[in-house]
């Protein structure tokens, strides 16, 4: 079975510019995360879907940063416009159920540098 | 709100030696546990996950870790440390709050080297 894939592996942007970020989850997973991971850090929850319906965006910094999951399977994360702070690794994640004890897969990560 | 502490930043071994990796985690509710492995430029991989069955949980590569509340820690061991071991390594902790209300939240991790 494929795993949770994202694109681009690398970004790098000048602060003030727009980024996107792209993910696809492993097939039949239902619910897919966001997460951002700075440098030294474990992962921080971004944002949670279930299907199409985002049920946890309470880390999201709105301000800047979007998301969205049409169609209940890719998901994109926007960042506009992207700041020197933004510069980490963000990670998309899947599980097959929502619930707390269901295994999370995450993908290889996005590494985005800020300049 | 639940948190995890992973003492030590970086630890060391020689290979063949046994492997310890300390994880202590805070909860007002009986927690649920996890370790996840990540290699560099890849994404985290399950190591084993602690739900309330046993106490003493195995996982993939050898490694295993044991859940005492006591001590609300959730150490992971392996007895003999291969250098394809060496990667960092994260405790998370989550509770079951019903329904989809739930975060899983992570250690800062522990870097683990194994020397030949």
């Amino acid at each position: 079975e494929a795993g949770v894939v994202q694109s681009p592996r690398y970004k790098i942007i000048e602060k003030k510019q727009p980024v996107a970020f792209w993910c696809n989850p492993i097939s039949g997973h239902n619910t897919l995360y966001w997460y951002l991971q700075n440098l030294g850090q474990g992962p921080e929850l971004l944002i949670r879907y279930e299907n199409e319906e985002a049920v946890d965006d309470s880390q999201l910094p709105k301000d800047r940063f979007s998301a969205e999951r049409l169609k209940g399977v890719d998901s994109t994360l926007k960042i506009q416009p992207a700041e020197l702070g933004d510069s980490a690794v963000y990670l998309c994640a899947s599980s097959r159920g929502g619930t707390s004890t269901d295994t999370q897969y995450f993908g290889p990560g996005t590494r985005l540098t800020v300049l | 709100a639940q948190s995890v502490t992973q003492l030590g930043s970086h630890v060391s071994v020689s290979e063949g030696a046994l492997v310890l990796l300390r994880c202590n985690y805070s909860s007002s509710v009986p927690p649920y546990l996890f370790w996840y492995v990540q290699y560099p430029n890849q994404g985290l991989q399950l190591l084993l996950k602690y739900t309330s069955a046993a106490t003493l949980v195995k996982g993939i590569n050898g490694f295993e870790a044991e859940f005492k509340k006591s001590e609300t820690s959730f150490h992971l061991t392996k007895p003999s440390a291969h250098m394809s071991d060496a990667a960092e390594y994260f405790c998370a902790v989550t509770v079951n709050s019903g329904g989809s209300n739930y975060k899983l939240t992570f250690g800062k991790g522990t870097l683990l080297t194994v020397n030949p």
